[in-house]
C-alpha cells in the first residue's frame, strides 16, 4: 500500500544545531507539504513543492528550507534550531488537482524539541 | 480575517446526541472543501469531502453553502469514539488551508 513516512518520529536537539526531518511518500504524488502544529495555531504551512526542483515558501518559512530532488522525498531542514521551533511537524502529499480534490495525506508526524 | 474560521470548542456532548459544527471561509474562489479528523497527538485524516449538493457517510453529513461561505458537519448518534478534533479544510488549486479545529468530547 502507498504511504507517507516521516523520520525520526521524535527528536531532541540543542539550540543552534542543524536538523533535518525526512519525508518519503510512495503515492507518486507531485505535491508535497510541510506543516507545523502548535497549540492555538492549528496547522501552519512551512514550505511546499509542486514537483521535482520546485519549492515554495509558506506562511512560516523563516529558519526552514526544503529541497526536492525526486518525487518521493521532501526533507525539511532547520538551519539553526531555535526554541521557537519546538513543535510537531507534519508532512503531507497530494495528487494534482485535475485528478481531483486536493486531498492531502499525512505522515505520522515528528515531535521536535529544541533545548 | 482568517481564511478559515472555526469555533475551537470544546463541545462536550452525551453519547447518542446530535452535534453540528460550522466553519466559515473568506475566499469566495475556493474550489474544494473537506472535513478532517485528528485524534490527540496523531496525524489529520480525511473524514469526508464536502459538496454543494451535500453528502452523507453513515452518521456524518456535510454541507456546503457557497453563497454564505460556510461548511457544516453534522454527527448523529454520537459515539465515544467520535471524540477528536475536527478540522475544516478549504482549498484552491493545489493548496489548502486548515482551520484551527473544533474539539469534540463525547461523554458516557
Amino acid at each position: 500500500d502507498a504511504e507517507i513516512t516521516q523520520s525520526p518520529r521524535h527528536k531532541i536537539t540543542e539550540t543552534g544545531r542543524q536538523v533535518t526531518l525526512a519525508c518519503h511518500q510512495t503515492w507518486n504524488h507531485n505535491n508535497m507539504f510541510w506543516y507545523r502544529q502548535d497549540l492555538g495555531h492549528g496547522l501552519r504551512l512551512i514550505h511546499y513543492s509542486y514537483g521535482v526542483q520546485d519549492t515554495n515558501k509558506g506562511e512560516v518559512s523563516d529558519g526552514y528550507s526544503v529541497s526536492r530532488s525526486n518525487t518521493e522525498d521532501l526533507p525539511l531542514t532547520l538551519e539553526s534550531a531555535a526554541s521557537s521551533q519546538t513543535s510537531v511537524y507534519f508532512c503531507a502529499s497530494s495528487a494534482d488537482p485535475q485528478e481531483a480534490k486536493n486531498i492531502q495525506y499525512f505522515g505520522a508526524g515528528t515531535r521536535l524539541s529544541v533545548l | 480575517r482568517k481564511e478559515v474560521e472555526q469555533d475551537p470548542g470544546p463541545f462536550n456532548v452525551p453519547e447518542g446526541a446530535t452535534v453540528a459544527f460550522n466553519c466559515t471561509y473568506s475566499n469566495s474562489a475556493s474550489q474544494s472543501f473537506f472535513w478532517y479528523r485528528q485524534d490527540c497527538r496523531k496525524e489529520p485524516k480525511l473524514l469526508m469531502s464536502v459538496y454543494s449538493s451535500g453528502n452523507e457517510d453513515g452518521r456524518f453529513t456535510a454541507q456546503l453553502n457557497r453563497a454564505s461561505q460556510y461548511i457544516s458537519l453534522l454527527i448523529r448518534d454520537s459515539k465515544l469514539s467520535d471524540s477528536a478534533t475536527y478540522l475544516c479544510v478549504v482549498g484552491r488549486y493545489q493548496k489548502v488551508t486548515f482551520g484551527i479545529g473544533t474539539k469534540l468530547q463525547v461523554i458516557p
